[in-house]
């Protein structure tokens, strides 16, 4: 049962253009919710995050928005650049209640190209 | 510099043997985990720990084993029992608190010959 799901294998952008990757989720009880960019043979890096009670978050070219009926969230990069090229995770996890330890549930992955 | 130490960065291992990866954090975070990504899959949880002396199973845990006897240090054995252990293995640390984010290690590749 995967509840985190990242349904675009890969995504190719046009230097700067946006890049809108998407991460779809079934369990109500996540409260918590992160982008993290991985280049290959490296960890994944921490690039923004949302809380549910917020619908929109933003950090320099990265925006990060929350559907929770649609529990759909999106990352949006403006302008893209050749350098954020690398995998792309959404990941998720359940705060309220203080037991989660912060697990957190991560999708598939999406593989951004941004061409010159 | 505050960072996550993961050593060694390859791995090779005869079949049947165990073998440890470590993980090291000079940033004072209270909670550590264990991930395995496998090629196009996100990252699974192995284990956990909120704080030194325990910790917890996450969703694959069977063949893994862990010990926490320092804040800074959270090795993780894989042990013959493990059915497919080739794998790349990433460890992350946080400040264990609610809504906070986790910052990982740059990974061990196990393979096993």
């Amino acid at each position: 049962d995967q509840q985190v799901k990242q349904n675009s294998p890969s995504l190719s952008v046009q230097e700067g253009r946006i890049s809108i990757l998407n991460c779809d989720y079934t369990n109500s009880m996540f409260d918590y919710f992160l982008w993290y960019k991985k280049y290959p043979a490296e960890g994944p890096t921490f690039l923004i995050s949302i809380s549910s009670i917020k619908d929109k978050n933003e950090d320099g070219r990265f925006t990060v928005f929350l559907n929770k009926s649609a529990k759909h969230l999106s990352l949006h990069i403006v302008p893209s650049q050749p350098g954020d090229s690398a995998v792309y995770f959404c990941a998720a996890s359940v705060n309220a209640g203080g037991t989660s330890y912060g697990k957190l549930t991560f999708g598939q992955g999406t593989i951004l190209t941004v061409h010159p | 510099d505050g960072g996550i130490t993961q050593s060694p960065k390859y791995l090779f291992r005869k079949e049947g043997q165990n073998v440890t990866l470590s993980c090291e954090q000079n940033l004072n975070h209270d909670a550590m985990y264990w991930y395995r990504q496998d090629p196009g899959q996100g990252l699974r949880l192995i284990y956990y720990s909120q704080i030194v002396n325990d910790f917890q199973k996450g969703d694959i845990a069977e063949g893994y084993s862990v010990s926490r006897e320092k804040k800074e240090s959270f090795p993780l054995t894989v042990t013959s029992a493990q059915k497919n252990p080739t794998a790349f293995y990433l460890c992350a640390s946080s400040m264990g608190r609610d809504y906070q984010p986790q910052h990982f290690g740059d990974g061990t590749r196990l393979s096993i010959l």
